[in-house]
């Protein structure tokens, strides 16, 4: 059974700050690597794709992946009210995608 | 104009009825999957085709069906719906062409905007 682990949350940080999300998978022949946001109630939207182990930046988004620890991040740096949602993360194989349950940020203002 | 859309986007039913919901995709993608979602379960497939003429089990089928009408198009039916399908259904695509080695993408997954069922 493939498996991919989220802390719940939630993950509560100040505006400006640092939000930091962790993910770890079970299978090790996990291919590429994914991140998700979902608003409340609506559909989940593809933010990060990584494939390769390191770092991998898109604006004031860092993923990070460590294959060896089965270990991928997400970073988001300056975080914004708007970026309160529930960030999944999704890993694959050749196939098909798992998701984890995914970690709920709340950024204050 | 969105590049997957979902009919309807909220539904209310009765034990017993069947339902059909539908999916539509103007991205070109070969690759077409239906997944529910609960609170506190997460995403769970119910079912995905590669082309036409593929259809294949996920994680949760039983109590589903499928039909991929054409590239475009993948329909999933409860053929007798039960409370405990209740749930926010969501369909997505995905195009396997090429590869992170080859520098495309690789099974990224893009979703339509989702249907909310109520089963009574």
């Amino acid at each position: 059974q493939k498996e991919v682990e989220q802390n719940s949350g939630p993950l509560s940080v100040p505006e400006g700050a640092i939000a930091s999300l962790n993910c770890t998978y079970s299978d090790r022949v996990s291919q590429s690597f994914f991140w998700y946001r979902q608003y409340s109630g609506k559909s989940p939207e593809l933010i990060m794709s990584i494939y390769s182990n390191g770092d991998k930046e898109d604006g004031r988004f860092t993923a990070q992946l460590n294959k060896a620890s089965q270990y991928v991040s997400l970073l988001i740096r300056d975080s914004q009210p708007s970026d309160s949602a529930t960030y999944l993360c999704a890993v694959t194989g050749y196939s098909t995608l798992t998701f984890g349950k995914g970690t709920m940020l709340l950024v204050s203002p | 104009d969105a590049d997957v859309t979902q009919t309807p986007r909220n539904r209310i039913t009765k034990t017993g009825k069947r339902i059909m919901l539908e999916c539509s995709q103007t991205k070109g993608h070969d690759r077409m999957y239906w997944y529910r979602q609960d609170p506190g379960l997460g995403l769970r497939l119910i079912y995905y085709s590669f082309d036409v003429k593929d259809i294949n089990k996920g994680e949760i089928s039983d109590g589903y069906s499928v039909s991929r009408q054409a590239q475009a198009k993948f329909s999933l039916s409860l053929e007798s719906a039960i409370p405990n399908q209740t749930a926010l259904y969501f369909c997505a695509t995905s195009d396997l062409r090429g590869g992170p080695l080859t520098g495309g993408s690789y099974n990224e997954q893009f979703f339509g905007p989702g249907t909310r069922l109520t089963v009574l």
